[in-house]
């Protein structure tokens, strides 16, 4: 069975700074990779995803992933936040099976402060 | 297409009632996924659909719960009696398969007192 871990409960960072959000899995059969975002009072939505070729990708606002298979990471980075990215961030994982659910970490707590 | 459809949005019972939520998918997709979320807590999976068979459900969830989607298309989640401990966001989310995203509801809020 797969697992997602999530080392960081709370990340807080100022504003315009780099950050990273920590993600690591367990498998023993391949995955896809995945990092949601929950900004307050909203629903989860899907932020950017790995499921085969380049291991690094990027979402629309600024944020990239690199899947690390030797070291069964997926950290997520940002070279420079904004206010507007506090949120909770969600890394999850499914296998590759078509019979494969999707499990989810405890999730990360990103604060800006200005 | 206007996403997937959870309802109620918020739900409060009493101890030992009975509750059913709906979750609409998005249209074609075949995969239907249903979480629990607390504060805090990333979403914990309950169960899950392909078209009409439910393929999983975690040993987490008691005899309480059951989940049906019978035409392959909405589902429902029930909850009898109901405990306090049951208060949580329950989550709705669908995906066209398994190597594709999973996109979710805005979540069915049960309060249980």
């Amino acid at each position: 069975a797969q697992s997602v871990t999530q080392l960081d409960s709370q990340v807080p960072v100022f504003e315009e700074a780099p950050v990273e959000l920590r993600c690591n899995y367990s498998s023993s059969v391949s995955v896809y990779l995945f990092w949601y975002v929950q900004y307050p009072n909203q629903g989860l939505q899907l932020l950017l995803k790995y499921l085969s070729g380049s291991t690094l990708v990027e979402s629309i606002n600024g944020f990239e992933a690199e899947f690390n298979k030797s070291q069964t990471s997926f950290h997520l980075r940002k070279p420079s936040v904004h206010i507007s990215d506090t949120a909770e961030y969600f890394c999850a994982v499914s296998l590759h099976s078509s019979a494969s659910k999707i499990i989810f970490g405890s999730g990360t707590r990103l604060s800006i402060r200005p | 297409d206007t996403g997937v459809s959870q309802n109620p949005r918020h739900k409060i019972t009493k101890r030992g009632q009975n509750v059913t939520f709906r979750c609409d998918p998005i249209s074609e997709h075949n995969r239907l996924y249903w979480y629990r979320q607390t504060l805090g807590q990333g979403p914990e999976f309950l169960t899950y659909f392909q078209n009409e068979a439910q393929l999983e459900k975690s040993r987490l969830l008691s005899d309480r719960f059951s989940a049906e989607r019978p035409k392959g298309s909405f589902s429902t989640l029930e909850i009898q009696r109901t405990e306090q401990g049951d208060s949580a966001m329950y989550l709705c989310a669908s995906s066209a398969g398994s190597q594709t995203e999973a996109f979710f509801g805005q979540g069915t809020r049960l309060t249980v007192v």
